[in-house]
């Protein structure tokens, strides 16, 4: 049962323009929704995360908006840059702090 | 500050063999939790230690185990290899655990032959 999803395996976007990472979750008890990016032969980096009171967070180039009501989070990256390209896992958590990670999306930036 | 470092990089175990990976967390955390990492499977959450206690367990089999030692140090075992245990281990830690505090450690490459 994955409670976390990201259903687009994989995304390519022109440098420069915005790229948009998609993640639903089906655990209405996940009050704090995290987005890690991975590198190959590299640990996941925290990248921003998000509490359900808000609906917004920003930081620098990245925006994670969240729709409580359709379960639904996303990661905006704006201006995309080459150096971005790289797996980005959505994850949430719960009461007991366990983080319940998505399968990847791997965003590919074209320069 | 040093990172969370894992022990060993890489290894190649036999079918049935038992393994035995390390992890070492930022100095102050008391947190450790592992993750495996398949292709296609994302990162599954298998347990995680806090002052030498386990604290949350993953779907995993019994042939997963886990121990933290005092200093926070922590060590995951798998037993009875199996050719789908095959994959990237990772260990991350935290002061407190989760709450975007995480921090990972580059993972170790486990491959069953």
């Amino acid at each position: 049962d994955q409670q976390v999803k990201q259903n687009s395996p994989s995304l390519s976007v022109q440098e420069g323009r915005i790229s948009i990472l998609n993640c639903d979750y089906t655990n209405s008890m996940f009050d704090y929704f995290l987005w890690y990016k991975k590198y190959p032969a590299e640990g996941p980096t925290f990248l921003i995360s998000i509490s359900s009171i808000k609906d917004k967070n920003e930081d620098g180039r990245f925006t994670v908006f969240l729709n409580k009501s359709a379960k639904h989070l996303s990661l905006h990256i704006v201006p995309s840059q080459p150096g971005d390209s790289a797996v980005y896992f959505c994850a949430a958590s719960g009461a007991t702090n366990k983080l319940i990670f998505g399968t990847g999306t791997l965003l590919a930036v074209q320069p | 500050k040093a990172g969370v470092t894992q022990t060993p990089r890489y290894l190649i175990k036999t079918r049935g063999q038992q393994v035995t990976l390390s992890c070492s967390p930022i100095s102050g955390h008391r947190s450790v939790s592992w993750y495996q990492q398949t292709p296609g499977q994302g990162l599954q959450f298998l347990f995680e230690y806090f002052s030498e206690t386990q604290r949350n367990k993953g779907n995993f089999p019994g042939r997963f185990s886990g121990r933290q030692f005092s200093n926070s140090r922590s060590e995951m075992n798998v037993s009875t290899l199996e050719l789908g245990d095959s994959a990237l281990y990772l260990c991350a830690s935290s002061s407190a655990g989760g709450r975007g505090g995480y921090t990972f450690g580059s993972g170790t490459r486990l491959t069953v032959v």
